[in-house]
């Protein structure tokens, strides 16, 4: 079966500090897209990236880094210095044939 | 603004009803994805169209069906509602498959079942 495990339910850090949101995944299959998508205050889910399993460089876009381990099933998301704007709920998702499973998300509460 | 827009915004009903929600992609998107959203289940995908065609099925109850038409827009179909099926239910949209590319998500439609 698979599945997405975000175990951080919520968190909060004060602006300009650093944060990592965990994504830990279960599947058997060797071929699968991960992806991470923010949900902001206003509702709309935004695209942040997609990486496929045989992809484990790490991505850096400006602020935001992933951390892709195939050994540890992980595929964490890392804000650097975090701004107020971050503050948002932030899924993880894993595909595969095109069935989709999103962790139950993180809560992310940057405090001005 | 992604593109992809849904209506009606906010459906109130009562139990026992049937709703029809809509969506129509981004221009040039082939795919259709519906998901559900509640606090609860989480986001749960629930069905996802490519081209007129139903290509992959989640955790869609059989009170609940979709199409997609040849404009390419879709619609949702929720009967027999009851008050656990309040929820937001997201459209979203993609040039190819699922697993190849971004999808751009519609702002939802929130339903409340009374």
């Amino acid at each position: 079966a698979q599945k997405v495990t975000q175990a951080q339910t919520e968190i909060s850090v004060v602006e300009k500090e650093d944060v990592t949101l965990d994504c830990v995944y279960e599947t058997r299959d060797t071929t699968y897209y991960l992806f991470w998508y923010k949900q902001p205050p206003s509702g709309e889910l935004v695209f942040l990236i997609r990486r496929n399993s045989f992809d484990e460089q790490n991505e850096i876009s400006g602020r935001y880094s992933w951390n892709f381990q195939k050994s540890t099933s992980s595929f964490n998301f890392t804000i650097t210095a975090s701004q107020v704007v971050d503050s948002a709920v932030y899924f993880c998702a894993l595909i595969r044939d095109d069935k989709i499973i999103f962790g139950k998300g993180t809560r992310l509460h940057i405090l001005p | 603004d992604s593109g992809v827009t849904q209506t009606p915004k906010h459906l109130i009903t009562a139990t026992g009803q049937r709703v029809t929600l809509r969506c129509s992609p981004r221009s040039g998107d082939l795919s259709v994805y519906w998901y559900q959203q509640s606090l609860d289940q989480g986001l749960q995908f629930l069905i996802q169209y490519y081209n007129g065609e139903e290509r992959a099925k989640g955790n869609i109850l059989e009170r609940f069906s979709a199409q997609q038409f040849p404009d390419l827009h879709s619609e949702l179909n929720l009967s027999s509602l009851e008050l656990g099926d309040s929820a937001l239910y997201f459209c979203a949209s993609s040039v190819g498959v699922a697993e190849r590319g971004e999808q751009f998500f519609g702002p939802g439609t929130r339903l409340t079942v009374l």
